[in-house]
């Protein structure tokens, strides 16, 4: 597509219910990246693909928390048992350069609309 | 850890002036510096990326410099106008590549018409 998708963009979910969200990013995008934003704090890096593995987990908060992605496309953030804390706007962002060989220009990350999860 | 201070929170100049945003960082060993602004209810915006071995980067009325042995960064935008209303953040990465950034809360501008 021309741009990266998210989706839902919206959420409302009680706790301990489960989530997915769903990124569809810029066809041809090699690297794919989760961030969170939560209210008055600033984006909180999550996880990165490249192509399906992700090399990096860590930044994940808990195991409650997964991702994957297939066919070096779509990936899915899931989250388990749902809390609180976990509101939040999860955003998706892609970039054509496979992380590691950095250049400039060609490294721009292009990052979706969102999805803002509420947890009641 | 990385921290990213932006300061100030919120700015609102009058249509036309010129300003300053900054950014400042604790951990100098960075490899890239980002700028990026937010419109509300959208996703990021890219505006110029930095690399490590260089000092600034201009793009049209914006020009960022990046002096990393002091951990600042400034983002200059030029005869500024309405539609630059928005919310600039930047970040440091600590390795090649976007995976890892971390980002400061912001500086929300409003230009004044």
């Amino acid at each position: 597509g021309a741009g990266v998708s998210q989706s839902p963009s919206n959420k409302v979910t009680e706790k301990g219910k489960d989530v997915e969200l769903r990124c569809d990013p810029i066809s041809g995008h090699t690297a794919l990246y989760w961030y969170r934003q939560s209210l008055g704090q600033g984006l909180e890096f999550l996880i990165y693909f490249q192509g399906n593995s992700a090399p990096d987990k860590s930044g994940l908060p808990s195991d409650r928390f997964s991702a994957e992605r297939t066919g070096g496309s779509v990936s899915t953030l899931t989250i388990q048992r749902t809390q609180q804390e976990d509101s939040a706007v999860y955003l998706c962002a892609s970039s054509l350069v496979v992380p590691g060989s950095f250049s400039s220009g060609a490294n721009v990350l292009t990052f979706g609309a969102g999805s803002r999860l509420t947890v009641l | 850890k990385q921290e990213v201070t932006q300061i100030p929170a919120a700015l609102s100049v009058p249509e036309g002036e010129n300003l300053v945003l900054n950014c400042s960082f604790t951990d100098s060993a960075i490899y890239n510096l980002q700028w990026f602004r937010q419109d509300p209810g959208k996703g990021l915006t890219s505006l110029l990326l930095i690399q490590s071995s260089q000092r600034e980067q201009t793009s049209g009325r914006l020009n960022a410099s990046l002096d990393k042995s002091s951990g600042r960064s400034t983002l200059y935008i030029a005869a500024s106008q309405p539609g630059d209303s928005a919310t600039y953040l930047c970040a440091v990465g600590p390795n090649f590549g976007n995976e890892k950034l971390t980002f400061g809360t912001g500086t929300r501008l409003t230009i004044i018409p």
